[in-house]
């Protein structure tokens, strides 16, 4: 079956070290790979995506992701976390299905940076 | 630019009552989706449409749940009658037409079943 896997409820980093999110999928084909952030009681808001090109991505607020094909991996990574920065994060992958690809969420990271 | 809009934000019910949810995409979005996000878990495709046309619903408990797009804008999720196990968020997004855009969501509505 194809999926997005996050093996890691939760991730805690001190502010100002830098943090990595894992996240493995498995899917038939050309991958299509988002992250997104969730804030509490609010909906999840893009960060970035790896279509084609270049393995690493950037996207906003200082997050970058790495595509490794060989591993099947797209972990999340940010050089010097903050706070602020403390929320949920999803992996999410565009999975084939009859003739659309459709958005599948992994089950979320809760990421912890103490002060 | 607008965002993506939902309501009510908020609805407690008890079982066997009906709901329903309320979302207004993006302007121009051509595609619409319903996730399900219960609490500690990542959030479940219910349905995706594209303007007026149904994508995917394989999902989705038709037995209770219904939605429909009316003219490919609103879009409404119904329940009836709710289970205690349909307590969860209901999150409305969307997206520019195509496979590989990003997902616009709104801020969700926040449903309990007593």
């Amino acid at each position: 079956a194809q999926s997005v896997a996050q093996p890691e409820d939760q991730v805690n980093v001190a502010e100002g070290n830098p943090l990595t999110v894992k996240c493995t999928y498995s899917v038939s084909g050309n991958p299509y790979l988002f992250w997104y952030v969730q804030y509490p009681n609010r909906g999840l808001q893009f960060l970035l995506k790896y279509i084609t090109g270049d393995n690493l991505v950037k996207g906003s607020y200082g997050f970058e992701a790495e595509f490794n094909k060989s591993q099947t991996s797209f972990h999340l990574k940010k050089p010097s976390a903050l706070v602020s920065d403390s929320a949920l994060y999803f992996c999410a992958v565009r999975v084939a299905s009859g003739g659309s690809y459709i958005p599948t969420f992994g089950r979320g990271t809760s990421l912890i940076v103490h002060p | 630019e607008a965002g993506v809009a939902q309501s009510p934000r908020y609805k407690i019910i008890e079982k066997r009552q009906s709901v329903a949810f309320w979302c207004n995409p993006i302007s121009g979005h051509a595609t619409l989706y319903w996730y399900q996000q219960i609490l500690g878990q990542g959030p479940k495709l219910l349905i995706q449409f594209q303007n007026n046309g149904v994508v995917d619903d394989s999902q989705l408990p038709k037995d209770r749940f219904s939605a429909e797009r009316l003219k490919g804008v609103d879009s409404t999720l119904k329940i009836q009658p709710a289970k205690l196990e349909d307590s969860a968020v209901y999150l409305c997004a969307s997206s520019l037409i195509g496979d590989t855009g990003e997902l616009f969501f709104g801020e969700g509505s926040r449903l309990t079943v007593l």
